[in-house]
């Protein structure tokens, strides 16, 4: 595998179901984010993990669950969503660094719908 | 102040021609500009970036220029391609830090 995984690839659940989002990035990157991408909209910057720490939670609901076990792995759990939570979920990796942090690399997305 | 607006939502062009995707910020302290492309089933991938400290970056048949006094920046695509139709995203951020502020996105479709 190389550069950034997501699985599962499509998610469809319940209002009460409980899953999980999977993203491994293979590009020895020290930072890991979720967005979420909706149609007309911009992407939106869920949570930034920096060295395993959480460094930004951007008024996500609580039903959106954020774990990063080490800097390969990045989780999202999920809970109780709404139909507005439909949307294409994407993780992200870049390597942090004192001149700062560019290159995001992305994977393919979680298309998640909820009915 | 944190927005990008991207302009225009979609795009048709001819095989061969020129696509001109434009992008306007407000947040004076942006100083990092790249452009996303993103196939359907894909997630967006850096394209090319600008700072503001020069005007125009060439890659090949891409190019960004960038206007720091009317905060603009625009990606041309010169002799376009098929192979050239997807999504593209310009973003903005500010000291290369992690918070990109992204555009809505271009639907570029190139006609053969």
């Amino acid at each position: 595998e190389t550069g950034v995984t997501q699985t599962p690839r499509h998610l469809v659940m319940g209002m009460t179901n409980k899953k999980s989002l999977k993203c491994e990035q293979h590009l020895g990157h020290n930072a890991m984010y979720w967005y979420k991408q909706s149609a007309k909209k911009p992407l939106e910057l869920m949570f930034v993990y920096s060295l395993e720490e959480r460094v930004e939670n951007n008024s996500v609901p609580s039903r959106f669950s954020p774990e990063c076990p080490n800097s390969s792995h990045l989780f999202l759990h999920l809970h109780t969503l709404q139909p507005e939570d439909s949307a294409l979920y994407l993780c992200a990796s870049s390597q942090d660094g004192l001149a700062g942090v560019y290159e995001q690399f992305f994977g393919p997305g979680t298309r998640l719908t909820v009915l | 102040q944190q927005q990008v607006k991207q302009s225009p939502q979609s795009l048709i062009v001819q095989k061969g021609g020129i696509s001109i995707i434009n992008c306007a910020y407000e947040n004076t302290a942006f100083d990092y500009f790249p452009w996303y492309q993103q196939f359907p089933g894909k997630g967006p991938a850096l394209l090319i970036a600008i700072r503001p400290d020069v005007s125009e970056k060439k890659e090949g048949r891409f190019t960004i220029s960038f206007n720091k006094s009317a905060k603009q920046f625009s990606l041309h695509i010169m002799d376009s391609q098929p192979g050239d139709s997807a999504t593209y995203f310009c973003a903005a951020s500010i000291g290369g830090t992690y918070k990109y502020i992204f555009g809505t996105g271009t639907r570029l479709k190139v006609l053969a």
